[in-house]
């Protein structure tokens, strides 16, 4: 089946620093990627839809500056978190369609800010 | 509001009994529905999505447009079958648009002997 990878698993970064998640499909295009959050006990949220070729789409109250999205190719898509505060801590989560309906998942990068 | 909702966050059933995992959602239009899975400790799964009318893992949902819900059904719970389950829309907003999943909140399906 589809795979979708992400790099780091886990990063710990400092304050005021940038960390870059990366999250690829290993056997298979994606010109869309999606990109979602999950904070401890909770749901995913949808944070932006990565666009390869385009700029990407954020969703309502996501700050576009302060997550910055690249697509960089059909397989490729960057997420980099700058200058993260602890409050970004989070679980981030991407996902790339194989068809109209089926989503892969990654496995998701553990984001620690101290 | 367009939303989709999962009353239970919690849901505790004895191995064998039914489970029913309560879906409602309140999107225009027809919206495609999935359900999907996270086993402890991996990835998001799909598990089944309503256009398919198919059986996974003994799982079934059913689409009813009347009461906007998609409730996912098994007849006898197993072990195995302990994770969170997540509702989700595929929501088309505009032509040319990437179609997108929202979740629901989410419940815990905990199956004990």
């Amino acid at each position: 089946g589809a795979v979708v990878s992400q790099h780091p698993s886990w990063v710990i970064c400092k304050s005021g620093t940038s960390v870059k998640i990366e999250c690829r499909s290993l056997d298979f295009q994606a010109t869309t990627m999606f990109w979602y959050r999950q904070f401890p006990k909770q749901s995913l949220m949808l944070m932006a839809t990565s666009n390869e070729g385009s700029k990407a789409t954020y969703e309502q109250g996501v700050e576009k500056d302060k997550f910055l999205i690249n697509h960089a190719s059909l397989t490729l898509s960057t997420l980099t978190v700058t200058s993260a505060h602890p409050e970004d801590s989070s679980f981030y989560i991407c996902s790339a369609p194989l068809d109209s309906y089926e989503q892969y998942f990654g496995p998701g990068t553990r984001l620690t800010v101290t | 509001a367009q939303r989709v909702t999962q009353p239970e966050k919690l849901l505790s059933v004895f191995k064998g009994a039914p489970v029913e995992l309560k879906c409602n959602y309140s999107y225009s239009g027809s919206p495609e529905l999935f359900w999907y899975v996270q086993y402890s400790r991996q990835r998001l799964q799909l598990l089944l999505r309503h256009i398919s009318r198919e059986s996974i893992k003994g799982f079934t949902a059913d689409l009813n447009k009347g009461e906007t819900s998609f409730h996912l059904k098994k007849p006898f719970a197993q072990e195995e079958d302990s994770a969170m389950y997540y509702c989700a829309p595929l929501i088309s907003p505009n032509t040319g648009t990437a179609s997108k999943l929202t979740f629901g909140t989410g419940t815990r399906l905990q199956v004990t002997l």
